[in-house]
């Protein structure tokens, strides 16, 4: 069964703390990863998309990267206002539907 | 400016109301998705759209219908089958719905059960 797990569920940091968010997955046939990001009633907003193992995306203080099994969302450096929920999401090829992970909610304190 | 428009922000159902929520995209996408939002729960999807006057169910389509008249509309109608409606509801398009492509979301709908 396709499946997507994300950790840690919540993660609180100090302004300037790097760290990494995790997202592990088991599908048949990834054809994408999807980041997004989402602030406290909002609609997810796109970060990255990977396609395949080794690829890496960065965009300010984040980088997304890819293995077989799973993708790191690095942040370096962070700042209060990078605080939200990080949703992961992957598409397999038999299904073509996108399978959510449950997010990471990360808190950045100043 | 492009992108994915929902309303109302928040909607109140009463016991045994149809309700229906509006989504308009400006984006020219073919593709059109409705999503289901629960505390601690990845997002579900609903229903989905490649064409118009065509929609597939999909997961958790009970309780639901939909109608793809336009290809820039794609509303949900939550009917009174759907037992546990109170939920955030996201609608989402991409450009052509091949496998791959990213979806972009609209701001959501909170439905709430009076």
């Amino acid at each position: 069964e396709d499946q997507v797990t994300q950790s840690p569920e919540a993660l609180r940091l100090q302004e300037g703390e790097s760290s990494s968010l995790n997202c592990s997955y088991t599908v048949s046939g990834l054809r994408g990863l999807f980041w997004y990001r989402q602030d406290p009633g909002k609609g997810p907003e796109f970060l990255f998309t990977l396609y395949s193992a080794g690829e890496e995306k960065e965009k300010e203080r984040l980088k997304a990267t890819l293995t077989k099994k799973e993708s790191f969302l690095h942040i370096t450096a962070p700042k209060p206002e990078d605080s939200a929920t990080y949703l992961c999401a992957v598409q397999a090829s038999n299904t073509g539907k996108l399978i959510f992970g449950q997010g990471t909610t990360l808190q950045v304190k100043p | 400016d492009g992108g994915i428009t929902q309303s109302p922000k928040y909607l109140f159902r009463k016991e045994g109301q149809n309700v229906t929520l509006s989504c308009e995209q400006n984006l020219n996408h073919d593709a059109m998705y409705w999503y289901r939002q629960d505390p601690g729960q990845g997002l579900r999807l609903i229903y989905y759209s490649q064409i118009v006057n065509d929609f597939q169910k999909g997961d958790i389509a009970e309780g639901y219908s939909v109608s793809r008249e336009k290809k820039e509309s794609f509303p949900l109608t939550v009917t009174s089958a759907q037992k546990n409606p109170t939920a955030f509801y996201l609608c989402a398009s991409s450009s052509s719905g091949r496998v791959g492509e990213t979806q972009y979301f609209g701001p959501g709908t909170r439905l709430l059960v009076l």
